[in-house]
């Protein structure tokens, strides 16, 4: 059985703090793990998919890094902005095409 | 490029009645995933569907559910004799190919069975 866990489950920041989510997952079988955006009553928005341990990858005021051998992922926002409040969500796969198993996700509240 | 379609977006049947989900994944994407989000819980995997084939149905229950992609028109998720314990946010996914690694989400369909 394949378990993604992501903490915390939620979050109350005041806008211009920073923060960090971790996504831990099986380091067996690993092919690629995902981070996710879902703001309510819309798709999720895939923000980055990593694939090698060391992996870092950065969005505007968003970065990403892997460890596979360990098998966590941390999920940093710099400055938050009230826009940023929503759901992140990590999910795992085995191989390529292959399903998503995905976290609870992380609900994030950004306070003007 | 139109993103990923879902109809209807919310959905009201009663118990007994059976459910039509529709999903119209991204132009070129030939890979399909339909996920469920149950109350209080994370999204799971259902099914993963390439035209006219079921790859992988193990995240299906083994009754009442099924699920196909024709070669033409959308995926349809079909949940026959639904209950109420079928009331949920079904979203579908779509990818381009057997390499890629991302999947693209639809804004999914919410089931309320009374």
């Amino acid at each position: 059985i394949l378990n993604v866990e992501q903490s915390p489950q939620s979050l109350h920041v005041q806008e211009g703090d920073s923060t960090n989510f971790t996504c831990s997952f099986p380091s067996s079988n690993f092919y690629a793990l995902h981070w996710y955006r879902w703001e309510t009553a819309k798709s999720p928005e895939a923000l980055f998919v990593m694939t090698l341990n060391g992996d870092e990858k950065k969005k505007g005021r968003i970065s990403a890094t892997l460890n596979t051998k360990e098998g966590y992922s941390y999920l940093y926002i710099k400055g938050s902005q009230p826009e940023d409040s929503a759901t992140y969500l990590c999910a795992f796969h085995t191989g390529a095409n292959s399903k998503l198993t995905f976290g609870k996700g992380i609900t994030l509240s950004v306070r003007p | 490029n139109a993103g990923v379609m879902q109809n209807p977006r919310h959905l009201v049947r009663r118990r007994g009645q059976e459910a039509r989900l529709r999903c119209s994944p991204m132009k070129g994407h030939s890979h399909v995933y339909w996920y469920r989000q149950l109350p209080e819980e994370g999204l799971k995997f259902m099914v993963y569907l390439q035209k006219e084939n079921i790859i992988d149905e193990s995240g299906m229950p083994k009754e009442r559910f099924s699920a196909e992609f024709p070669k033409e028109g959308p995926s349809i998720l079909r949940i026959q004799q639904v209950v109420r314990g079928d009331s949920a946010a079904y979203f579908c996914a779509s990818s381009p190919s057997a390499t890629y690694y991302e999947q693209y989400f639809g804004p999914g369909t919410r089931l309320t069975v009374t």
